[in-house]
Formats: structure tokens, sequence, C-alpha cells
């Protein structure tokens, strides 16, 4: 059974300062997902890897880094939070670059005072 | 620029009752769409999805209509039971990449 897990469900943060987000996934997947999801706006993919050490952005990556240093991790980093980045976050991880056989973490709720 | 319209917010059903589910797209070079389901609390998870070859797909209670030419696909849920009751995103990808989710629809089954 797949497992993807995220770090936190709740993150409260202040402008300014730097998030890491983290997500692991336990079942040996290459690719690796980075989405918000925002009310009215549907799931938006900020990053992705498809290896280790490997990034590509998104549609929305302005703000955002991303660290790809072990194939079951992948961190998600506001390196300066601001407000407009108060979101849900999910990670989602794939065996194969088939839309369908993503699976998702159950999403980290983060709030930027 | 949404790619990809779920123009209903919620919809409320009762147990029993078909629930359908609509979703409008506005890219023509979309060719696989996909239906994910999400309870509070957890991720998304897969559902259903269909190929721009067909314009229909089955899976048990689960139906997904695809119109081309109207760009518009809908998901039918056939009888409705409460544990149904989550949100719906409908996403659409071309070649199995760029995938685009909608915002969204909330559904309710009522006992």
């Amino acid at each position: 059974d797949v497992k993807v897990t995220q770090s936190s469900r709740y993150l409260v943060k202040r402008t300014g300062e730097k998030v890491f987000l983290e997500c692991v996934q336990d079942m040996d997947h290459e690719n690796m997902f980075w989405y918000r999801q925002d009310p009215g706006l549907g799931l938006r993919l900020i990053y992705f890897s498809y290896d280790v050490k490997m990034k590509e952005k998104g549609d929305i990556p302005e703000g955002y880094s991303v660290s790809r240093e072990k194939k079951e991790r992948f961190s998600l980093i506001l390196e300066s939070a601001s407000t407009n980045q108060t979101s849900m976050y999910l990670c989602a991880s794939s065996l194969t670059r088939g839309l369908e056989t993503q699976y998702f973490g159950p999403g980290t709720r983060l709030l930027v005072l | 620029d949404q790619q990809v319209k779920q123009n209903s917010p919620s919809l409320s059903v009762q147990e029993g009752r078909i629930s359908i589910l609509n979703c409008d797209y506005t890219n023509s070079m979309f060719d696989y769409f996909l239906w994910y389901k999400k309870y509070p609390a957890e991720g998304p998870t897969f559902l259903i999805s269909i190929s721009s070859i067909k314009d229909k797909n089955e899976d048990g209670r689960f139906t997904v209509f695809l119109n081309k030419s109207a760009k518009h696909l809908s998901l039918h849920i056939v009888p409705s039971q409460p544990g149904d009751s989550a949100v719906y995103f409908c996403a659409a990808s071309v070649n199995n990449n760029d995938m685009r989710f909608g915002a969204g629809t909330r559904l309710t089954v009522k006992p």
C-alpha cells in the first residue's frame, strides 16, 4: 500500500520566515510533485522531479524552490514566506509518468501571518 | 487562465439517486481526462479516467462521458451512496503531461 507522508498537517509561520515542507514516499517512486490547492482554483503544480537531484518548474514556481537529495524525499522551500502563500500544499508521487498513478499525501495547511 | 472549469462548487443529492458532476475545458489539445476524489484530511485519490478517443468509460457505479465537440465531460455516479460524499476534481492533460485541475465540486449524498 503506497504511503505518501507530509511532515506537518498544519503550520503557522510569519512573513519573511524560511519554511520547509517535507514529503516522503515509501514505494520507491521515481516521480514526485508539489501542488497547492486554493479555493476556486483547484490544484496547481509548483514543482516536480523525475529523478534524484532533478527538478522542473511547474505552473507557479515563483517564490518556491525544491530539493530532491534522496529518492524518497522531496522538499518544498519557501525562502521568504509571504501571506499569499497561505494555502493547502499537497505532495504526490508516482511510479510512472502516467497521471492516474499519482498518489497524494494528506496535505499541509500553511498559514502565513 | 482556468483551462479546466467546474462551475458548480457544490451538489447535493439523495441516496440512491444519480449524481452528475460536470466539467468544461477550453484547450482542444487535451487528450486525457481524469476524475479524482478527495475526502477531508486526505489527499486526492484517482477515481476514473477517459482518453479522448473514447466517449464513455464505465467502472462500477462510476461512468465518465466525454463530449469533445462541446469540450465537456461529466461523471455519473449511480446509485449515489453517503460514502460518495467528497470533493471531486476534474483534470485534463496533453500527452499524459502538464495536467490541469478544475476547482472541484463538493458532493453531498444525503441518507
